[in-house]
């Protein structure tokens, strides 16, 4: 059984650039949910996706875009960038919505220059 | 903006002692789950709690659910320099998303 996969590992932008980040979630599982966790910090819900329909949001700006394909794979999209979208992006995959363990992969480390 | 609050912020302690972690909030949560997360990875799922004044063990380490389901703790007796890292918990309200707290950084010294 694969696990949640993110890439990349690690990226270096500038202020005002766009950047993609990608997760593909464990076998069996719909739902994908976002998290941005800076240094120091517990982990902050962006949003999540179940079956390609975002499916909740927490407090980020519409900056802050995501997709959900139908092999049910998410990508994380942030315009703008700013010096405080520096952090860990964490993607987590479970089999439906609601009460259900979310399994998380190791991240994407984001520095914003 | 529902807030967990867990204190220690950071512990560090000898092989062989015991140790709480609290883990507060003034909301309610349909359920509240404990993660350990190391550095370089992403958080590892623990225990989830549901019932109010719930306990579960897991081996060396017992978490409880407050009555109000508003608070939890996590007790690890024997602690061993396999326990050390980030532990955070995170509250479930039923809008399809994990509220998590500020994490409690535990370090055990040999």
């Amino acid at each position: 059984e694969t696990g949640v996969t993110q890439s990349p590992t690690h990226l270096i932008k500038t202020r005002g650039q766009q950047v993609t980040l990608r997760c593909s979630s464990q076998s069996g599982h719909n739902t994908v949910s976002w998290y941005q966790q800076a240094l120091g910090q517990g982990p902050q819900f962006i949003f999540q996706y179940y079956r390609e329909e975002e499916n909740g949001r927490g407090n980020f700006p519409p900056r802050f875009s995501g997709l959900q394909f139908p092999n049910y794979s998410s990508e994380l999209n942030v315009n703008a960038l700013e010096l405080d979208d520096s952090a860990l992006y964490l993607c987590a995959s479970s089999p439906g919505t609601g009460r259900q363990p979310q399994h998380f992969g190791d991240g994407t480390r984001l520095s914003i220059l | 903006t529902q807030l967990l609050e867990q204190s220690p912020q950071f512990l560090s302690i000898q092989e062989g002692e015991n140790l709480t972690v609290y883990c507060n909030s003034s909301s309610v949560f349909s359920s509240l789950q404990w993660y350990r997360q190391e550095p370089g990875e992403g958080p590892v799922l623990l225990v989830t709690v549901v019932t109010g004044g719930e306990v579960k063990k897991l081996k060396r380490l017992t978490f409880q659910f407050g009555d109000a389901r508003k608070d939890s703790s996590l007790h690890i007796t024997a602690a061993q320099p396999g326990d050390t890292g980030l532990y955070l918990c995170a509250g479930e309200s039923g809008a399809n998303n994990l509220f998590f707290g500020t994490g409690t950084r535990l370090t055990v010294i040999p």
